[in-house]
Order: structure tokens, then C-alpha cells, then sequence
């Protein structure tokens, strides 16, 4: 079946705008995560959705960065007023549960360059 | 708080040698889980193995193996007879297993394996 897709692929922006990154989980699946891979920190956890609901905003770096998720399914991640240390990779998971027992599958991810 | 090393940053070895990619982990959780990722060139993390904390059997599969020692926190990879296609960066990486964990995981900073022909 289809994995877990993200778009856009690429995005560049100048800073001070605002984007937004879009994450379609594996069917089914109940459990969303949104991760960052940037070059000095490293791959970090930034929040879990458990269907819309999101009980571990913990990792979100400030209030800039919020997020959603709809109808169980589609997730969007908004930066507002981007910053240039705010480029990175953001990677999208999803699992069947939202447990430690349960793989999480991980999407392309969408590179964001802020100039 | 929950920790996950791995000391290696870069490895390079010529086709068809064997390799050990490091891990040794923190966690104050009883249950807990530790997988392995590969991320190839094209940038996808793609899963390679789950472990719980009760299992401590060492798995094969294919050329890949990986032993998991909980004495010394260690849950170390090794790939036999490497090929060109294997040159990736692979990840270490945790979450708790009790109540309330979410799932989150911790990553390790990564080895960045290259396999020479």
C-alpha cells in the first residue's frame, strides 16, 4: 500500500514568511509524528498527534511552529515568520498505535531552506 | 532522560567487508525500545529492526544481525560481507514502553557508512 507522502518536497522561503508543510499518514494509522533533521541537532521529535489530538507538543521549538491534524488523517505543520535556523528536513511518521511497541514508517520528508 | 550514542560518526569500508555500527543507549524506563533505521542518499528513513527490552535474542536477517546486551546498554548492528548499496547513514534510536510513553523517539546522532568498491 501507499506510504507516508509529504509535500512539498522542497520549499524555500525568505525569512519572515510563513509556510506550511503538509504530511499524509498510511491509511489507518492512528499515531502522527513530525520530526527535524537539521545538521547540527540531529533528528528531533517536535510533536504526536493520537488521531486529531495532540498530547506531546514537548519538542516544538518555539511558538512559531504549531500544528494540526484532521480528520485523523492529514497533518500540517505552520512556521510562522521563519527564521533561517529554523531550515532543516521535516520528517513525518505515522504507526498503527501511538505506543513504543508500534514501528513508525517515515515520509520523503520536505527540505526547507530559509534565506 | 533518555540518551541514545553512537560514537562512530563516519565508517568506510571496501565491498565485502564485515562492519559494526555501534549503539549504547540511557533509559530509566524497565520496558523500552530500540530500533535501527537506514537513510540512503535519496533521504527516507527506512525501518530495519525493533527490539523490545525483554527480548534479548540476537536476530539475523540476510547479512544484517544485530546483538542487544542489556548489561552494557548496548544494541549494536553488523553487517556481513557489505556491498556498494549499503552505504547509507543508519540511526540508533529509542522510546519508553510504559504507560503514557507516546512513542517519541530518541535518535542516536547517526553513522554515516560508506562502502567502497
Amino acid at each position: 500500500g501507499a506510504g507516508v507522502s509529504q509535500s512539498p518536497s522542497n520549499k524555500v522561503t525568505e525569512k519572515g514568511k510563513d509556510v506550511e508543510l503538509r504530511c499524509d499518514p498510511i491509511s489507518g494509522h492512528t499515531a502522527l509524528y513530525w520530526y527535524r533533521q537539521s545538521l547540527g541537532q540531529g533528528l528531533e521529535f517536535l510533536i504526536y498527534f493520537q488521531g486529531n489530538s495532540a498530547p506531546d507538543k514537548s519538542g516544538l521549538p518555539s511558538d512559531r511552529f504549531s500544528a494540526e491534524r484532521t480528520g485523523g488523517s492529514v497533518s500540517t505543520l505552520t512556521i510562522q515568520r521563519t527564521q533561517q535556523e529554523d531550515s532543516a528536513v521535516y520528517l513525518c511518521a505515522s504507526s498503527p498505535d501511538g505506543a513504543g511497541a508500534v514501528t513508525q514508517y517515515f515520509g520523503p520528508g520536505t527540505r526547507l531552506t530559509v534565506l | 532522560a533518555q540518551k541514545v550514542t553512537q560514537a562512530q560518526t563516519e565508517i568506510s569500508v571496501v565491498e565485502k567487508e564485515d562492519v559494526t555500527l555501534d549503539c549504547v543507549y540511557e533509559t530509566r524506563d524497565t520496558t523500552y525500545y530500540l530500533f535501527w533505521y537506514k537513510q540512503p542518499p535519496s533521504g527516507e528513513l527506512v525501518f530495519l529492526i525493533r527490539r523490545n527490552s525483554f527480548d534479548e535474542q540476537n536476530e539475523i536477517s540476510g547479512r544484517y544481525s544485530w546483538n542487544f546486551q542489556k548489561s552494557t546498554s548496548s544494541f549494536n548492528f553488523t553487517i556481513t560481507a557489505s556491498q556498494v548499496v549499503d552505504s547509507a547513514v543508519y540511526f540508533c534510536a529509542l522510546t519508553g514502553g510504559i504507560a503514557g510513553n507516546t512513542g517519541k523517539l530518541i535518535f542516536g546522532q547517526g553513522t554515516t557508512l560508506q562502502v567502497k568498491p
